[in-house]
């Protein structure tokens, strides 16, 4: 079936780095562009960032602009946020998100990994 | 930063009363407009995107309209299932944003 499978998650301290990766399974990854969409405990959904099929487009939310870096491995199905400088609101649930193109609603959301971002 | 708004913060609905939750733009989004449902402990589901079409599987008592700045999730007649969060966001310009979500509670 149609999956999205988040993994990486953990507690880091303050300042650190760490990477989230997405794994997609039953449909052809490299048509579709991807998000990543956060959720910090109790509160509502905050966009990311998001990757073109092809890699070639890419566009962050200012919040992690110039600390995170979105990528993707069409040979392996895969989504990558690679997190650096981390703060402690970075603290949340991070939910990769398919959607058709860049600009459209996300049809197929994964499970969460959760990020603790503390001293 | 178009920032998105949602009204009430909660509603409080009897299963089988008609739910209506509103969305504002605070500038135009045209028709990118998504509207999605989240459970306790659950990934979102998108219901409509274009601002009124369904999305694959979504039941027909799900509706959306509007344009613009002002839209509309309307859920015909509340089934138990139906009791969650909602949430709008546009895709029509960068940064995408959420808005803030209504809470669908039993009456």
């Amino acid at each position: 079936q149609v999956q999205l499978v988040e993994s990486g998650g953990g507690v880091v301290q303050p300042g650190r780095s760490l990477r989230l990766s997405c794994a997609a399974s039953g449909f052809t990854f490299n048509s579709y562009a991807v998000h990543w969409v956060r959720q910090a405990p109790g509160k509502g959904l905050e966009w990311v960032a998001v990757i073109s099929y092809n890699t070639i487009d890419k566009k962050y939310a200012d919040s992690v602009k110039g600390r995170f870096t979105i990528s993707r491995d069409n040979s392996k199905n895969t989504l990558y946020l690679q997190m650096n400088s981390l703060k402690t609101d970075d603290t949340a649930v991070y939910y990769c998100a398919r959607a058709p193109v860049m600009s459209d609603g996300m049809d197929v959301w994964g499970q969460g990994t959760t990020v603790t971002v503390s001293s | 930063e178009r920032v998105m708004t949602q009204s009430p913060a909660t509603l409080y609905v009897s299963p089988g009363e008609r739910a209506t939750l509103s969305c504002r733009a605070s500038q135009t989004v045209s028709s990118d407009l998504a509207w999605y449902q989240q459970k306790p402990g659950q990934a979102p589901r998108l219901l409509i995107y274009g601002a009124s079409t369904r999305a694959t599987g979504i039941p027909a008592r799900f509706s959306g309209s509007g344009s613009g700045t002002e839209f509309t999730l309307t859920i015909s007649s509340l089934q138990s299932e139906d009791f969650a969060v909602y949430y709008c966001h546009q895709y029509y310009y960068w940064p995408l944003t959420f808005g803030p979500g209504t809470k669908v509670d039993i009456k």
